[in-house]
């Protein structure tokens, strides 16, 4: 069965620093990932996605991420952090063509400090 | 931009009576999903729905939950009798296609708590 690890249930950095969300997964079949995220009091976002191709992803508001597969990561990056990247960030892996259904790791909560 | 929509935003009801939560998917998609959270807890699959049946569903989803598509626009998911640990934010998610490959998009969830 699938899983997903996401290191760090809160990580705290500071405006302009790099944020660095980790995430790990397991997988017996090519995986396909994801990364969503959750501002207070709405739904889940999708930042990117990784399905086939260049292992080097980037998605929207200056996030990216790369697919390790030696490493069985997707670690989610961002050069500088700005105050509006406070959210919750969840890591999510798919099990593949033939399922419906995403596999969510326990979220990080992202603290950005002025 | 579309976007998927829940109501109610929050429910609040007493163990054993049935609640159902209601969702609008966004228009042009087809297949629908019903994800719940505990506080404190991952994102849990319940169930994906394709062309008036269930496709997937997870070991939660047992008889105490159904689902359903009553008219163009809807999709609901139905507790027929609640328990304590049935509360939870219940996220709806449509996409267009269905595999691991297309994205799924959320709306802003209905928190359920059974007193």
């Amino acid at each position: 069965a699938q899983s997903v690890t996401q290191l760090g249930s809160h990580v705290s950095v500071s405006e302009g620093a790099l944020v660095l969300l980790r995430c790990n997964y397991s997988s017996s079949v090519p995986p396909y990932l994801f990364w969503y995220v959750q501002y207070p009091n709405q739904g889940l976002q999708l930042l990117l996605k990784y399905t086939t191709g260049a292992t080097l992803v980037k998605g929207i508001n200056g996030f990216e991420a790369e697919f390790k597969k030696s490493e069985t990561s997707f670690h989610l990056t961002k050069p500088s952090a700005h105050m509006s990247d406070a959210a919750e960030y969840f890591c999510a892996v798919s099990e593949g063509p033939t399922s419906y259904k995403l596999i969510f790791g326990s979220g990080t909560r992202l603290l950005v400090r002025p | 931009e579309p976007e998927v929509t829940q109501t109610p935003s929050h429910q609040v009801t007493q163990m054993g009576q049935e609640v159902i939560l209601r969702c609008v998917p966004i228009s042009n998609h087809l297949y629908f999903y019903w994800y719940r959270q505990i506080l404190g807890q991952k994102v849990e699959f319940l169930v994906s729905f394709y062309n008036n049946e269930i496709s997937e569903k997870s070991e939660i989803f047992d008889d105490q939950f159904s689902v359903e598509r009553p008219d163009g626009s809807n999709f609901t998911l139905k507790i027929r009798s609640t328990k304590l640990e049935d509360s939870a934010m219940y996220f709806c998610a449509s996409s267009e296609k269905p595999w691991g490959t297309d994205t799924q998009y959320f709306g802003p969830g209905t928190r359920l708590t059974v007193l």
